[in-house]
């Protein structure tokens, strides 16, 4: 079985640029999400989709980054302007249920963001 | 509200030596439990999760756990460490509040000494 894929692998950009990834989770899988992991952190969940509906974005700071799923399948994570502190790797991960709070999470390599 | 804190940001070991890495959780509900692992420049791997079965849960690569409700402690152990397990551990707590929101610790770095 594939796993959740994730491009690219690795970003560099300046500050107040723009940046966007993608991620392709597990096939089947309802539940995706985008986490920020911050060097010395653990996974801080951004957003998280059931099919192409959004569970909870509590944390997503929406006045620079924004997220789609499309046709529940597909996913994208944007940012737009870029800030020093976004430097971070971001991980997708998908799970098979929906509102299964015991679901096993899936998770890709991660794209690695560097924000000049 | 949910939340996890691992007790420890490192822990070293000998190899052959048991291994233990605290998680204490805080939940409205009851949670499902989980460790996942993370090796150098791989994917998040889950180790085990606990799910309101049975409290004493076995992972992968000898490692298991303990559900201890009047603790709220999900401590994870080894008997015997490898080289091998050298990684860093994450502790998360999902619960049935509503919204089945993951909430990672911060991680614990497992140092394995030959």
């Amino acid at each position: 079985e594939a796993g959740v894929a994730q491009s690219p692998r690795y970003k560099i950009i300046e500050k107040r640029q723009s940046v966007a990834f993608w991620c392709n989770p597990i096939s089947g899988h309802a539940t995706l999400y985008w986490y920020q992991q911050i060097l010395g952190q653990g996974p801080k969940l951004l957003i998280q989709f059931q099919n192409n509906g959004v569970v909870d974005d509590s944390q997503l700071p929406k006045d620079r980054f924004s997220a789609e799923r499309l046709k529940g399948v597909d996913s994208t994570l944007k940012i737009q302007p870029a800030k020093l502190e976004d430097s971070a790797v971001y991980l997708c991960a998908s799970s098979l249920g929906v509102g299964r709070w015991a679901d096993t999470q899936y998770f890709g390599p991660g794209t690695r963001l560097t924000v000049l | 509200a949910q939340s996890v804190t691992q007790l420890d940001s490192h822990v070293s070991v000998s190899e052959g030596t048991p291994v233990l890495l605290r998680c204490n959780y805080s939940s409205s509900y009851s949670p499902s439990l989980f460790w996942y692992v993370q090796h150098p420049n791989k994917g998040l791997q889950l180790l085990l999760k606990y799910t309101s079965a049975a409290t004493l849960v076995k992972g992968i690569n000898g490692f298991e756990a303990e559900f201890k409700k009047s603790e709220t402690s999900f401590h994870l152990t080894k008997p015997s460490a490898h080289m091998s397990d050298a990684a860093e551990y994450f502790c998360v707590v999902s619960d049935q509040g509503g919204s089945y929101i993951p909430t990672f610790g911060r991680g614990t770095s497992l140092i394995v000494h030959p």
